[in-house]
């Protein structure tokens, strides 16, 4: 079956430190993989995507992720916490068709 | 977010009311989604079109009803809803579906 998992559903860490947002999935076939954020009261927004090529993704507000095909992961980070990326984080894997899997979300505290 | 509206940004409803949601997306985009959003869930796909014409439905109840007249608008129909159909309903859009989606703020339904 074709799934996306984020084990946990809240990462704390403290303002100016790296911070990591981990993601698994299983799909068949070549994995596209998304980030997208979610502020309160707000939809979701597109962070970064990794479709082929380098396995480092650099995207919007200076977070990157990065592809490992053997560990099947695409775990979300960031050399340097700011406060204002506090907000509920989305992994997503296409799966055909017009089929996106999100995960559940994990709710980023940065502490100031 | 001004790419992609949706209105009214909040409603209240009792369970025999009928309402609708309206998103319309200025991005040129051919196809359009209704998530459902419930606190502690994964996001729910409902509907998508694509050019207009429905290629999902993810076993929906028949008391929600979508309509897409063009590809800029859709609509998601509302009638004899249940108190669990509290949630935020999101619409998306994208360019095909391997792409990543852009969502509007959303709606907060509360089914009284």
């Amino acid at each position: 079956a074709q799934s996306v998992a984020q084990p946990e559903d809240q990462v704390n860490v403290a303002e100016g430190n790296p911070l990591t947002v981990k993601c698994t999935y299983s799909v068949s076939g070549n994995p596209y993989l998304f980030w997208y954020v979610q502020y309160p009261n707000r939809g979701l927004q597109f962070l970064l995507k990794y479709i082929t090529g380098d396995n480092l993704v650099k995207g919007s507000y200076g977070f990157e992720a990065e592809f490992n095909k053997s560990q099947t992961s695409f775990h979300l980070k960031k050399p340097s916490a700011l406060v204002s990326d506090s907000a509920l984080y989305f992994c997503a894997v296409y799966t055909g068709g017009f089929k996106t899997i999100f995960g559940a979300g994990t709710r980023l505290f940065v502490k100031a | 977010e001004t790419g992609v509206t949706q209105t009214p940004r909040h409603l209240v409803m009792g369970m025999t009311n009928k309402k609708s949601l309206k998103c319309e997306q200025h991005l040129g985009h051919n196809a359009m989604y209704w998530y459902k959003q419930s606190a502690k869930k994964p996001l729910e796909l409902m509907f998508v079109y694509n050019f207009k014409e429905q290629t999902e439905n993810n076993s929906v109840p028949s008391r929600f009803s979508p309509e897409c007249p063009n590809s800029s608008h859709l609509f998601l129909h509302l009638h004899t809803l249940q108190p669990e159909d509290s949630a935020l309903y999101l619409c998306a859009s994208s360019q095909g579906g391997v792409h990543e989606q852009y969502f509007g703020p959303g709606t907060r339904l509360t089914v009284t």
